[in-house]
């Protein structure tokens, strides 16, 4: 069974900080994983899609990485901002059809 | 838009009542799900559907039924609604295309009173 792993919970930065959030998973077998954002009261944005044949995706100033046989992804922000400020959270789908499994998440704040 | 809508975005309603929620995608996605997001902020999946055929079903209560009747809808049906029912209730799409990822709808905040 696939299990999800994200640490930590909560992280609290200066403005300007680069910063890592971290996600762990258990079962090596995977299609790809995916990074969302969730802003309080609100929807899942996704961020990033790393395929499991990749090692890295970037968009701005957002870069996930994917090491599939450690079973980590990391998600680099580099000069955070105070609108970075939301909940983070990675998503592995399940090898068998259908199901994902997501991280509890990491909530971000970002200190003007 | 290419979207995954979800009405209503807020529902609040008496325990013992049933309520629907709705859900479509025009992604041309094959596989929809809905999840429940808790007051812990959990997210937890309830039901996936691919080409409108159950595929999972977690430990959910029978008083929730989905039904798809198309690709391209999934409605959540509630009987007799209870207070730990409150939550919000997200509806998400993808493709059994390995490469896909997932596509969130705004969510449905229940409260049931």
């Amino acid at each position: 069974k696939q299990e999800v792993t994200q640490i930590p919970a909560a992280l609290s930065v200066p403005e300007g900080e680069n910063l890592v959030l971290n996600c762990s998973f258990t079962d090596s077998a995977i299609y790809n994983l995916q990074w969302f954002r969730q802003d309080p009261g609100k929807g899942l944005t996704s961020l990033l899609l790393i395929q499991s044949s990749q090692r890295e995706q970037t968009s701005g100033r957002l870069n996930a990485s994917l090491d599939k046989s450690s079973g980590r992804s990391t998600l680099y922000i580099a000069a955070s901002q105070p609108g970075d400020s939301a909940t983070y959270l990675c998503a592995v789908p399940n090898t068998n059809a259908g199901k994902s499994t997501f991280g509890d998440g990491t909530t971000l704040t970002v200190k003007p | 838009d290419t979207a995954v809508s979800q009405t209503p975005k807020y529902l609040v309603t008496q325990m013992g009542n049933d309520k629907s929620i709705k859900c479509e995608q025009n992604l041309g996605h094959d596989t929809m799900y809905w999840y429940k997001q808790d007051s812990k902020k959990f997210l937890k999946i309830m039901f996936s559907y691919n080409n409108k055929e159950l595929i999972i079903n977690e430990t959910v209560p029978n008083r929730f039924s989905p039904k798809s009747p198309d690709k391209a809808h999934l409605n959540l049906h509630i009987n007799s609604l209870e207070l730990g029912d409150s939550a919000v209730y997200f509806c998400a799409s993808s493709s059994t295309d390995r490469g896909s990822g997932y596509t969130f709808g705004s969510g449905t905040r229940l409260t049931v009173v």
